[in-house]
C-alpha cells in the first residue's frame, strides 16, 4: 500500500511570514511529486510539480525534493491570507503510472 | 465555459436509490478519473479510465459503477445509495502530469 503522510494542522503562520508544509510518502520508487491548493469547498488545482531532487522555484512558491529521505515540501514566502486553504500533497510511481496517491492534506491558515 | 463540468452540483436522495452523476470536459483528455472526499481522509480514487474501452477500479469501488460514454463523458453510478455514500465527489482529466478537477458534486444520502 502506498502512503502519503501529511500533517493535518492547521498550520497558522503570520502574514508575510513563510510557511512550510510537508509530505513524506513511502514508495522509494516514486517518480512525480505534486502540490495542489483547495479552498473550501473547491476543487483541487494545481500548483506546482517536481521530479528532481532539489528545489523549484515558482513565484512565491518552492517545492523542495528529497529522494534519499522520501519526503517533499512546499515553502510558500511572503504568505497572504489568499493563502489560506488545504495543501494536497500527490505522488506517482513508476512505469509511467498515471494515478496519483493523495495526502489527506495540510490545513493553511494566514493570519494578518 | 469550465473545461470540467460536474452535474449536479448538489444532490439529496434517500438510501436505497440509484442515482447518477455526471462528467464532461472540453479539454480532449483521454484520461478521466472519479474521486470522493470526505473530511479528514483527502481524496480517494473510485474509478479511472484511459480511453473509451478502458475502464479500471479504483482504491474504493465497491458500491459504484461507471460508464464511458465517450471521450468526453464518464459517468458515476450509485447503484443503491447508502449513507455512507455521503461525500464531495469529483471528476478529473489528466494530461501528462496534471489532473485537472470539475467543481464537484456534493451528495447527501439520507
Amino acid at each position: 500500500q502506498k502512503e502519503v503522510e501529511q500533517n493535518s494542522g492547521p498550520l497558522s503562520v503570520p502574514e508575510g511570514a513563510i510557511a512550510s508544509l510537508n509530505c513524506t510518502y513511502s514508495d522509494r520508487g516514486s517518480q512525480s511529486f505534486f502540490w495542489y491548493r483547495q479552498y473550501s469547498g473547491k476543487s483541487p488545482e494545481l500548483i506546482m510539480f517536481i521530479y528532481s531532487n532539489g528545489d523549484k522555484e515558482d513565484g512565491r512558491f518552492t517545492a523542495q525534493l528529497n529522494k534519499a529521505s522520501q519526503y517533499v515540501s512546499l515553502l510558500i514566502r511572503d504568505s497572504q491570507p489568499s493563502d489560506s486553504a488545504t495543501y494536497l500533497c500527490a505522488v506517482k510511481g513508476t512505469g509511467g503510472s498515471y494515478i496519483p496517491t493523495f495526502g489527506r492534506g495540510t490545513s493553511l491558515i494566514v493570519h494578518p | 465555459d469550465a473545461d470540467v463540468t460536474q452535474t449536479p452540483r448538489n444532490r439529496i436522495t434517500k438510501t436505497g436509490k440509484r442515482i447518477m452523476l455526471e462528467c464532461s470536459q472540453t479539454k480532449g483528455h483521454d484520461r478521466m478519473y472519479w474521486y470522493r472526499q470526505d473530511p479528514g481522509l483527502g481524496l480517494r480514487l473510485i474509478y479511472y479510465s484511459f480511453d473509451v474501452k478502458d475502464i479500471n477500479k479504483g482504491e474504493i469501488s465497491d458500491g459504484y459503477s461507471v460508464s464511458r460514454q465517450a471521450q468526453a463523458k464518464f459517468s458515476l453510478s450509485l447503484e443503491s445509495a447508502i449513507p455512507n455514500q455521503t461525500a464531495l465527489y469529483f471528476c478529473a482529466t489528466g494530461a501528462q502530469e496534471t489532473q485537472y478537477f470539475g467543481p464537484g458534486t456534493r451528495l447527501l444520502v439520507l
